[in-house]
């Protein structure tokens, strides 16, 4: 079972659209970060969330931890050819040392 | 934030053979991990590297098919030995950073042919 499931797996919009992706856990967890990778590249942070219900905006970008602390969302507004990439979930796990991804949400952004 | 290099950055290998990848980090780090992206897929943990001492390693990963080494506390190395294309993947390292979360080497494309 894995710990962090993400959706949608694939998405696939054209520039201007909106679009969240989710990520979901059975489990509660302290905290949560949102990584982006592009083809080629290891993934880069985005941000962390620590506090239930707590939203952070990045940009565009806006990221939620939900109230009881088992979710997070991703929502992208006015999307752009450049945010094309894997949207990684990840939360540290084995005593906070280690870093356990997401299954990962692919978004392509055409012109 | 630390800067790490990874080489190669590609390779096409023959099964059977063996491949070695490094990490090299700009500063000293504690902990060193290895991770396996499959294609089109997320990054899951191999294992982590301490200076010193043996590397911890996952669930389903084993030392003799990934043997690691941590010489210094800036460098470490990771093999894939006897490869099948099954092992076909990126390879990344990674070092944790505390506020900064965790950084990553741009990972090594293998293809077993």
């Amino acid at each position: 079972t894995q710990l962090l499931e993400q959706s949608p797996q694939f998405l696939s919009i054209q520039e201007g659209e909106n679009l969240t992706v989710y990520c979901n856990s059975s489990s509660v967890f302290s905290s949560l970060q949102w990584y982006r990778q592009e083809p080629g590249e290891g993934p880069v942070l985005l941000v962390t969330v620590v506090t239930g219900g707590e939203v952070k905006k990045l940009k565009r970008l806006t990221f939620q931890f939900g109230d009881a602390r088992k979710d997070s969302s991703l929502h992208i507004t006015a999307a752009q050819p450049g945010d094309t990439g894997l949207y990684l979930c990840a939360l540290r796990t084995g005593g906070g040392n280690k870093l356990t991804f997401g299954t990962g949400t692919q978004l392509k952004v055409e012109l | 934030s630390a800067v790490i290099s990874q080489k190669p950055s590609r390779d096409i290998c023959q099964r059977g053979t063996s491949l070695t990848i490094q990490c090299q980090v700009d500063s000293q780090v504690t902990m060193m991990f290895w991770y396996r992206q499959q294609p089109g897929q997320s990054l899951t943990l191999i294992a982590t590297a301490n200076q010193g001492s043996e590397a911890t390693y996952e669930s389903g990963f084993v030392i003799d098919k990934f043997p690691i080494s941590r010489p210094n506390l800036t460098f470490s190395t990771l093999t894939v030995s006897n490869m099948s294309p099954e092992d076909s993947s990126i390879y990344l390292c990674s070092v944790e950073e505390g506020s900064y979360g965790y950084t990553f080497g741009s990972g090594t494309r293998l293809t077993v042919v």
